[in-house]
């Protein structure tokens, strides 16, 4: 497609369960990135894909959350027994990574609106 | 550590008029890249503009310009010939050279466009 592509759009999920978030970034970027969005927050870096390299983690709240990336394309980030406080909008963004400057641009989707009960 | 600073929760402006909206910053990077996203109620960020550190003259893009003072570390967005459209969250990010790639944003700004 022509931008970046998430799904579920919105997941209702019990405290515990596990829950898997999909991205699909721009065709050719190979750059992404996964943020989250508390209510009335701005956004909290969690995980960052370049190409082949090894992801930058930092951003992760806890070892709850994992992410993937395979093929270079397509993106999985898996939140493992949920909590309440997990509960936001997760956003994920793509760049092409042309010049490995500041100024690369990052494009991003729809998000996924996560609410546990 | 990079920081984004927005220091106006809400900002309520007449339809065609202008508006600015305040962004400062904290960096030790050399070499760093402003952005301003909007988001809408929809909840998609979308790219407005955007300021390299090195860059000489201010951004511009349609009705976005960015007043940027580097010596004041101040990016403020300037909308020109506000619409009701424009109404959304507006943030402020920057990033850095160095160290992770992330985008750090500020906290925003809820503009609402009055007719």
């Amino acid at each position: 497609g022509a931008g970046v592509s998430q799904s579920p759009s919105n997941k209702v999920t019990e405290k515990g369960k596990d829950v898997e978030l999909r991205c699909d970034p721009i065709s050719g970027h190979t750059a992404l990135y996964w943020y989250r969005q508390s209510l009335g927050q701005g956004l909290e870096f969690l995980i960052y894909f370049q190409g082949n390299s090894a992801p930058d983690k930092s951003g992760l709240p806890s070892d709850r959350f994992s992410a993937e990336r395979t093929g270079g394309s397509v993106s999985t980030l898996t939140i493992q027994r949920t909590q309440q406080e997990d509960s936001a909008v997760y956003l994920c963004a793509s760049s092409s990574r042309t010049s490995g400057g500041p100024g690369e641009t990052q494009y991003f989707g729809p998000g996924t609106r996560l609410l546990v009960l | 550590a990079q920081k984004i600073t927005q220091t106006q929760p809400g900002m309520f402006v007449q339809e065609k008029e202008a508006v600015t909206l305040d962004c400062t910053y904290d960096t030790s990077d050399p070499s760093y890249g402003l952005f301003w996203y909007k988001q809408p109620s929809s909840g998609e960020m979308i790219f407005l503009i955007y300021q390299g550190s090195y860059d000489q003259q201010n951004a511009t893009e349609g009705r976005y310009s960015l007043n940027f003072q580097k010596a004041r570390k101040s990016a403020n967005l300037v909308i020109s010939a506000s619409q009701l459209g424009d109404s959304a969250m507006y943030f402020c990010a920057m990033r850095g050279r160095q160290g992770a790639q992330k985008l750090v944003f500020g906290q925003g700004t809820r503009l609402t466009i009055n007719p």
